[in-house]
């Protein structure tokens, strides 16, 4: 069974402008999850997905946004770039009906902003 | 206060030894409680998870749960170099969020 992909890998942008990330999940998961880990610090809880619809946000500004597509992919924007925006950027899969929420992550998009 | 709190580390055991790690939490509400095991540059792999009171065994590894002292731990057993990695503890707080704590740096030296 393959495992959470995303992409890109890498990604270099300069500072105001946007990146896109994308991220698909494990086949039959429907919920997707975005995280930000800066150098330094833990895991930190962007957005999450279900069946299309944002369901919960993180303590991030609105220029953080995503979507998730019918095929239950997701995609997370970043607008207006800022150098602390440099990180690794995590997409995570499950099913929703779990209640105990195992979350299973992708490789990461590693962002740098210059 | 941090809503989910372990010590970076590094942890340095034997090989062979047991390895503990810990983590503390705030939110009493909390029900799910997750390991996940992070080596340099990947991404986090889910190790265990423990939602009920007491002792929870898969392999070498043995988590633990004390919901009255909002406390987690995670035993190690038979430590291998191989385990050497950054252990995160998370907790999911209701509505399917996960709060990391940041993570324990483990070495097992041969």
């Amino acid at each position: 069974e393959a495992g959470v992909t995303q992409s890109p890998t890498h990604l270099i942008k300069t500072r105001g402008q946007q990146a896109t990330l994308r991220c698909s999940p494990i086949s039959g998961h429907t919920s997707v999850y975005w995280y930000q880990q800066a150098l330094g610090l833990g895991l930190q809880f962007l957005l999450w997905y279900d069946e299309g619809e944002e369901r919960n946000r993180g303590n991030f500004p609105p220029r953080f946004s995503g979507r998730q597509f019918p095929n239950y992919s997701s995609e997370l924007n970043v607008n207006a770039l800022e150098l602390e925006d440099s990180a690794l950027y995590l997409c995570a899969s499950s099913l929703y009906s779990q209640a105990d929420n195992e979350q299973f992550f992708g490789p990461g998009t590693r962002l740098t902003v210059l | 206060q941090k809503e989910v709190e372990q010590n970076s580390g590094p942890l340095s055991v034997p090989e062979g030894a047991i390895a503990s790690l810990n983590c503390t939490y705030s939110d009493r509400g909390s029900q799910s409680f997750f390991w996940y095991r992070q080596y340099s540059g990947k991404s986090p792999e889910l190790i265990m998870f423990i939602y009920s009171n007491g002792d929870k065994e898969d392999g070498r590894f043995t988590a633990q749960l004390n919901k009255a002292s909002q406390y987690v731990s995670l035993l190690i057993r038979d430590s291998q170099p191989s385990d050497s990695a950054t252990y995160l503890c998370a907790v999911s707080t209701g509505f399917q969020k996960l709060v990391f704590g940041t993570g324990t740096r483990l070495l097992v030296s041969p």
